[in-house]
């Protein structure tokens, strides 16, 4: 069973280019998150989608960021221009359900390493 | 303005003994808790959880605590071991009507060695 499956696993690019990042979520779960892991704040959620909507996005640091869904199997989050700042590690994840009362329900995909130089 | 707190980035245990992580939180509306396990290069991968009706969960070598209380939780590792080297991470579900986030702390980053 596939898992998330995120792309590219690893981008190097210019302070000031167009950065974006793909991610095909398993199939059949209705929620998709993107989070970012820095050491400083940890992993943070920027955005989710529930059915292909964007229904929390509080968490994109600003208006460079953007997400989109536009089908229940790919996602993409872009950043216009980058800065070295923006330089994390990118992951996406799905799930079935929001949230659960027992167990785990969000599988997280291997994660997009963002170095902007 | 952090909500869970892991306040050791890193810890270090020597194979067989006992691994205790910390995590604190200060959203009373918190009601179910995580730790994920982290390797280099992969995603994060759920470990054991917790709901706020209990104060302890356990599964095999790993045992989570709540202290509610407190705001405090732990992860106990017995006996821990190499393969356990990781970043371990907590996070934690608010439930505030129909939206529920989850909310992860920073993370702790075990070694256990030899």
């Amino acid at each position: 069973d596939a898992g998330v499956i995120q792309s590219p696993r690893h981008e190097v690019t210019e302070m000031g280019q167009e950065v974006t990042l793909r991610c095909k979520p398993i199939s059949g779960h209705d929620y998709l998150f993107w989070y970012r892991q820095t050491m400083m704040r940890g992993l943070e959620l920027l955005i989710y989608f529930n059915n292909n909507v964007p229904i929390d996005d509080s968490g994109m640091p600003e208006d460079r960021f953007s997400a989109k869904m536009p089908n229940a199997s790919f996602s993409t989050l872009k950043i216009q221009p980058s800065e070295p700042r923006d330089s994390a590690v990118y992951f996406c994840a799905s799930s079935l359900y929001l949230r659960t009362v027992s167990g785990n329900t969000i599988y997280f995909g291997e994660g997009s390493w963002l170095t902007v130089v | 303005d952090q909500q869970v707190k892991q306040n050791s980035p890193s810890l270090s245990v020597q194979e067989g003994r006992i691994s205790i992580l910390n995590c604190d939180y200060t959203n009373s509306m918190f009601d179910y808790f995580l730790w994920y396990k982290k390797y280099p290069a992969e995603g994060p991968t759920f470990l054991i959880s917790i709901s706020s009706i209990k104060d302890k969960n356990e599964d095999g070598r790993f045992t989570v605590f709540l202290n509610k209380s407190a705001k405090h939780l732990s992860l106990h590792i017995v006996p821990s071991q190499p393969g356990d080297s990781a970043v371990y991470f907590c996070a934690a579900y608010d439930y505030t009507g129909t939206a529920s986030k989850l909310t992860f702390g920073t993370g702790t980053r075990l070694q256990v060695t030899l």
